[in-house]
């Protein structure tokens, strides 16, 4: 069954330092997001991106995040100097025509 | 504003047993609605959805009901299973968009023996 990947599964930073979370979206789909879940909390809507660009955003990301498809393959979330309440598990989403299937997602730990 | 809710933040049954776990949401715009699963350390996994234009679906072992007079939304299990334990969330879709998601609190399900 094709999923989504994201790697690393997990990540420790220093406070102000830049992270880069990798997501391999499942091949034929077109929609990518990115969610994130801080401990005990909900899932929140960060991005959407569309034919390479992003279609959607949220309050939370804000100018210290970007998004990029640098190839066919690969969805990256970039967090320019990463503040402790980044901390969080990322998740990575693609979706065809029909449901949004969601990776195992990335624990963020900033110090 | 937008927003979908749960009326339980844990439930407990016994193995076997049926369980059943709401959400209120309350945007009328939205017009899918989607339940997840969440198991410790993973990301949500998809169990069943709904579009509005229905009011039951039936999968294995799961049922969702969607009631839009009231804007409510359950699950259904039959014969929960220790398995089953895990953290429920609903999901919305506003229609008109690129299909983000705003997700309910979650609800734990813990299975008994």
């Amino acid at each position: 069954e094709p999923e989504v990947t994201q790697t690393p599964s997990h990540q420790v930073t220093q406070m102000g330092q830049e992270v880069i979370l990798r997501c391999v979206p499942i091949s034929n789909h077109l929609y990518f997001y990115w969610y994130r879940q801080i401990l005990g909390q909900k899932v929140e809507f960060l991005v959407s991106f569309y034919n390479n660009e992003i279609s959607e955003k949220s309050e939370i990301f804000d100018d210290q995040f970007s998004v990029e498809r640098p190839d066919g393959s690969n969805f990256t979330l970039k967090i320019r100097s990463t503040k402790l309440e980044d901390s969080a598990m990322y998740f990575c989403a693609s979706r065809g025509q029909g449901e949004t299937f969601f990776g195992q997602g990335t624990r963020l730990t900033v110090v | 504003g937008e927003s979908v809710g749960l009326h339980l933040p844990t439930l407990s049954v016994q193995e076997g047993d049926n369980s059943i776990i709401n959400c209120a949401y309350s945007n009328s715009a939205s017009d899918y609605f989607i339940w997840y699963k969440q198991e410790s350390g993973k990301g949500p996994q998809f169990i069943i959805d709904i579009r509005s234009n229905m009011d039951k679906r039936q999968g294995q072992r799961v049922t969702v009901l969607l009631n839009k007079t009231v804007k409510h939304l359950s699950l259904q299990i039959a014969a929960t299973q220790p398995g089953d334990s895990a953290v429920y969330f609903c999901a919305e879709n506003i229609s008109g968009g690129y299909n983000k998601l705003i997700f309910g609190a979650g609800t734990r399900l813990a299975v008994h023996p």
